[in-house]
């Protein structure tokens, strides 16, 4: 069965420090792809990144950047010098290469306080 | 503006009720999906159409149904409505099959009084 579990139900950090969003998965298949989600408070969901299993290279993009380690089925995300706009519900998310489908995590809702 | 577009943004209807979510994916995108939003279940995914047929289900109640016509718009259909079928519901579109991810609309915020 396919599964992500985000264990940090929600965080709150100071604006301008770093934090780290964790992201578990299960999978028993060889190609798949992961992917980050955001939803900020206006409810729209909005394509961060996509990852797919053959493909272990960190990624940075300005102030993110993810972290995937099949070895131990993770895929995180940090957001380095965090700030208020960053809050938000940030979901990390799984698919199959045979399947359409996208299995989400339930989510870490992340408040940058000012 | 994502290309999907969903309509309506919010809904008030009351229970046993019925009612019609309508969503427009992006130009090009043949595959039409599904997703619930509630607090305590996350985003869970309901069901798939891709070009016109339906390709996959997941937790789609009995009293819920969709189908996708000949313009690739979709419409998800919800009837018997209870309160706990109040939430957002989201549609989003890929091209089909492989590593493609979704583009999402802005959702439906669905209350049931």
């Amino acid at each position: 069965a396919q599964k992500v579990t985000q264990a940090q139900t929600e965080i709150s950090v100071v604006e301008k420090e770093d934090v780290t969003l964790d992201c578990v998965y299960e999978t028993r298949d060889t190609t798949y792809y992961l992917f980050w989600y955001k939803q900020p408070p206006s409810g729209e969901l909005v394509f961060l990144i996509r990852r797919n299993s053959f493909d272990e290279q960190n990624e940075i993009s300005g102030r993110y950047s993810w972290n995937f380690q099949k070895s131990t089925s993770s895929f995180n995300f940090t957001i380095t010098a965090s700030q208020v706009v960053d809050s938000a519900v940030y979901f990390c998310a799984l698919k199959r290469d045979r399947d359409d489908k996208i299995i989400f995590g339930k989510g870490t809702r992340l408040h940058i306080l000012p | 503006d994502s290309g999907v577009t969903q309509t309506p943004k919010h809904l008030i209807t009351a229970t046993g009720q019925r009612v019609t979510l309508r969503c427009s994916p992006r130009s090009g995108d043949l595959s039409v999906y599904w997703y619930q939003q509630s607090l305590d279940q996350g985003l869970q995914f309901l069901i798939q159409y891709y070009n016109g047929e339906e390709r996959a289900k997941g937790n789609i109640l009995e009293r819920f149904s969709a189908q996708q016509f000949p313009d690739l718009h979709s419409e998800l259909n919800l009837s018997s409505l209870e309160l706990g079928d109040s939430a957002l519901y989201f549609c989003a579109s890929s091209e089909g099959t492989g590593p493609v991810g979704y583009t999402f609309g802005s959702g439906t915020r669905l209350t049931v009084v």
